[in-house]
């Protein structure tokens, strides 16, 4: 039920600088705003980013997430091994009455 | 430092109900600042919302599920619960519960359970 698309993979190599996007609607991205999770292997999933941009505290720096108008981007900069993961983005949808949250399809880091 | 703790059968046999707790420790369940989620992902995909409940007990339900959820909260043993009625082997997915404040995302999650369909 998926209404936020991510590309299935990205890669890098250590230290390189790796995006990951993110596309939406005008009632998911373009009217609310987007938050990103990381899941390492075998664990649940943890708030990497919120309201676009900010990060919860304890999160590197190297981690940055940006939006305009339906689509967001996540990026990583700097890559780690410890980065290699499965990134989702997430929003609210406000084409209801209730509040529906949706998720991305997910993206897999793989680091080379 | 709040933290959430999934309990619940690891097996659930097609057409029955799901029926999982999730405990709140390290903070109430009544303060009122959060959303109090279920989250599931199917083995090796991705996540879908359930649904949420605030601590009055009005819960908002994915559309996808709606006929066949129900979540409910015990402020008194501070735990909340998710029933999933009907299930069939699609429902086998491991089961997140997590808090969000109004309109964020969720920034605390259990460690999540496993809950598999099978006769």
């Amino acid at each position: 039920q998926s209404v936020l698309t991510q590309p299935p993979s990205a890669s890098g190599t250590p230290g390189q600088r790796v995006t990951i996007s993110c596309s939406g609607s005008s009632s998911t991205i373009g009217s609310d705003t987007v938050n990103w999770y990381q899941q390492l292997p075998g664990t649940a999933p943890k708030l990497l980013i919120y309201n676009n941009n900010q990060r919860p505290s304890g999160v590197p720096d190297r981690f940055s997430g940006s939006k305009s108008g339906t689509s967001a981007s996540l990026a990583i900069s700097g890559l780690q091994s410890d980065d290699e993961a499965d990134y989702f983005c997430a929003a609210w949808d406000d084409s209801l009455d209730d509040p529906l949250y949706v998720f991305g399809t997910g993206t897999k880091v793989t680091v080379l | 430092q709040l933290q959430l703790q999934e309990s619940g059968p690891g097996l659930v046999k097609p057409s029955e109900t799901l029926s999982l707790t999730c405990t709140v420790s390290g903070g109430s369940i009544s303060s009122g600042s959060y959303y109090w989620g279920w989250i599931r992902q199917p083995p090796g995909k991705g996540l879908e919302w359930i649904g949420s409940i605030y601590y009055s007990g009005t819960a908002y339900y994915n559309p996808s599920l709606n006929s066949r959820v129900t979540i409910s909260v015990d402020t008194s043993k501070n735990q909340f619960y998710l029933n999933l009625s009907s299930v069939t082997a699609a429902d086998t997915a491991v089961f997140y519960c997590a808090k969000n404040r109004y309109g964020s995302g969720f920034d605390s999650w259990g460690q999540g359970t496993l809950v598999t369909v099978s006769s």
